[in-house]
């Protein structure tokens, strides 16, 4: 089944306590893309991937890391996680820049 | 700037009635359009989309139009389901391939039986 998977689903940790968020899509997709949703301010992009190792900053993209060294993965890093960073978050990945972008099924983290 | 920009914020109507959802942007140049569902918890899914050319996209019970001239859109859902409950996202491609895709903040739609 194609699909985008993410992992963990929901988290809840401590400010500064490192973690990464996995993403990997079974689409062979050569974009992919990192978001948070919030209420009221709808979907924004952290970062995004245009192929391996090319990777570029989205429009809210303080705080966080990401890498590409897999044409499937692409993990979410937050060094020192802060309370305003508790939000929904959601990988997507997309065949080329004008397809259809498949969302992953998010993960809710809440950072005290 | 390019914005997107969704009306009403929210929406509850009956089991079995029509509604219709809006949609107006001023991203310029524009590639395409897309309207997406997003069930509560649950990553968003597309329903349809529409390049400059095209001023209408059918998706079963659901329907978009698109007014380039007037840069407005809409999706329009007849017969109204229980499971139509969800949050429905308009996105903009911009045609530059330089601009990134543009997020409406989403009409949170309730369907009450």
């Amino acid at each position: 089944e194609a699909q985008v998977t993410q992992n963990p689903r929901y988290l809840i940790t401590v400010t500064g306590k490192k973690l990464t968020v996995t993403c990997s899509q079974n689409m062979n997709h050569e974009y992919m893309s990192w978001y948070r949703q919030d209420p009221g301010l709808g979907l924004r992009q952290i970062y995004y991937s245009m192929n391996v190792e090319v990777t570029d900053k989205g429009d809210v993209p303080e705080g966080y890391k990401v890498s590409r060294k897999e044409k499937r993965n692409f993990p979410l890093i937050l060094e020192s996680p802060s309370p305003n960073q508790t939000s929904l978050y959601f990988c997507a990945s997309n065949r080329d820049r004008e397809r259809e972008q498949f969302f992953g099924p998010g993960t809710r983290l809440t950072v005290l | 700037k390019n914005q997107v920009e969704q009306s009403p914020q929210s929406l509850i109507i009956l089991e079995g009635k029509n509604c219709t959802l809006q949609c107006n942007y001023t991203v310029s140049p524009f590639s395409n359009l897309r309207w997406y569902k997003q069930d509560t918890g649950r990553g968003p899914v597309s329903l349809t989309i529409m390049t400059f050319s095209e001023n209408t996209k059918s998706n079963g019970r659901y329907t978009a139009t698109l007014d380039a001239d007037t840069k407005q859109s809409s999706l329009h859902i007849t017969a109204s389901q229980l499971s139509d409950s969800a949050s429905y996202i308009c996105v903009v491609r911009p045609g530059s391939s330089a601009s990134k895709i543009i997020f409406g903040s989403g009409t949170r739609l309730s369907i009450r039986p």
